[in-house]
């Protein structure tokens, strides 16, 4: 299967915790996004990278949010000190600069 | 500050009928729209887009127009099928080159026999 990977697909975890999701695009595609979905809503933009370099970052990512592309390739986004309000789902796309975004599964967070 | 809105969160449509399903946005400097359709525990995928320098682009059963002074823009899906009930999102960028895609809450269709 040569789509956008995500993992954990599911992670549950106490507040307080630090969680970690890892997204493998589709190879051939620069751009990489982060988006967050809860329930009833849209995909909220987070940030994305263009190659290695994160290019724009959402004011709804606070600082305890980390993103990641090391070599352009696979991204990691990290929480840290979970609230029961990060409980969504986390949403990787990647995309050829077509504009047509290719989504993953999904990370679903769970904090208790 | 929602930018794009899709003010119907549900709507349901006899099999075999036409789907219409509306968004509305309120930055002017949006100037490409794509639809998304997602299933449950899936992502959402591509389904359809359109440039600001066009008002109408079909694909199949799927025609999307959009109006620019009135900031709108609609997915008809013709004839609906029951494969089509999912959730749609209305999305928005300020590029074709997808710098920052912004989407709406989404509409629920459902296609009744």
């Amino acid at each position: 299967d040569t789509g956008v990977s995500q993992n954990p697909r599911h992670k549950i975890t106490k507040r307080g915790q630090n969680v970690t999701f890892r997204c493998d695009p589709i190879s051939e595609h620069n751009r990489l996004y982060w988006y967050r979905q809860t329930l009833g809503q849209g995909p909220e933009f987070l940030t994305y990278f263009q190659n290695e370099a994160q290019l724009e970052k959402s004011r709804l990512l606070s600082d305890r949010f980390s993103a990641e592309r090391p070599k352009g390739s696979f991204s990691t986004l990290e929480i840290q000190r979970t609230e029961q309000g990060d409980s969504a789902m986390y949403l990787c796309a990647s995309t050829p600069y077509t504009g047509e975004l290719f989504f993953g599964e999904g990370s679903r967070l769970t904090v208790l | 500050d929602q930018q794009v809105k899709q003010n119907s969160p549900s709507l349901s449509v006899q099999e075999g009928r036409i789907s219409i399903l509306n968004c509305d946005y309120t930055n002017s400097m949006f100037d490409y729209f794509l639809w998304y359709k997602k299933y449950p525990a899936e992502g959402p995928t591509f389904l359809i887009s359109i440039s600001s320098i066009k008002d109408k682009n079909e694909d199949g059963r799927f025609t999307v127009f959009l109006n620019k002074s009135a900031k709108h823009l609609s997915l008809h899906i013709v004839p609906s099928q029951p494969g089509d009930s999912a959730v749609y999102f209305c999305a928005a960028s300020a590029d074709s080159s997808a710098s920052k895609i912004i989407f709406g809450s989404g509409t629920r269709l459902s296609i009744r026999p």
